[in-house]
């Protein structure tokens, strides 16, 4: 079973709708990273969190440390949010970062 | 401008012949990282650095070598590279990979082919 896990693995969103991706993790955790790669490969950090919320702009992080879950929340979803959103956990202890699998988004018009 | 400058953007090798892939960050970061990008295998930690001289091992470390003798500089060094080696890398650079308020930041990217 791998650590960190994400779902959906693909959605597809109609503009305007509101989107949820998960990641749950099994391991002790210093901090939890939501990433954003657009087709083309460049990656860019959206949030680095380790307990409650964060919110920058339409995008929405959450974390539930005791049940090791969290969410990413895109609100009024765009086209230009289509990418492949990431999360990575940096393992209590270690400050290494093992990766989720990806949640490929397309968000058509 | 704060960045993570990684060189070469592409490369095109041959199996042995030792190449190096430089990173420097301008910001002054303690933190740095290796990673590689595969299809169906994601993003994987190959060797990381914590502090000028402190560097430890990812989840696939074989194959790399790294060194951290100035707080900007983390070069990837595959000494005899074989074609598992190709793949997309990224360098990345924080602060500190503890708490919750020193995202990282990333290079651009190196794509590395070896034939």
């Amino acid at each position: 079973k791998n650590e960190v896990e994400q779902s959906p693995q693909n959605l597809t969103a109609q503009e305007g709708e509101f989107i949820t991706i998960n990641c749950s993790y099994s391991v002790g955790i210093s901090a939890l990273h939501w990433l954003q790669q657009h087709p083309g490969g460049g990656i860019v950090s959206l949030f680095m969190l380790s307990s409650g919320k964060k919110k920058h702009g339409r995008l929405i992080a959450t974390i539930n440390i005791q049940e090791k879950h969290s969410s990413l929340h895109i609100t009024a979803s765009h086209p230009r949010d289509s990418a492949v959103y990431i999360c990575a956990v940096s393992k209590a202890s270690y400050d290494k970062v093992i990766f989720g699998p990806g949640t490929s988004l397309s968000v058509i018009p | 401008e704060a960045q993570v400058t990684q060189n070469p953007r592409y490369l095109i090798t041959v199996t042995g012949k030792k190449l190096t892939v430089t990173c420097s960050q301008n910001m002054n970061h303690e933190y740095m990282s290796w990673y590689r990008q595969d299809p169906g295998l994601g993003l994987r930690q190959i060797y990381y650095s914590m502090n000028v001289e402190v560097t430890d091992k990812g989840d696939v470390p074989e194959g790399y070598k790294v060194s951290r003798k100035e707080k900007r500089n983390f070069p990837l060094i595959l000494e005899s590279p074989s074609p598992n080696q190709t793949s997309l890398y990224f360098c990345a650079s924080s602060l500190s990979m503890r708490g919750g308020n020193q995202p990282q930041h990333f290079g651009d990217g190196t794509r590395l082919s070896i034939l």
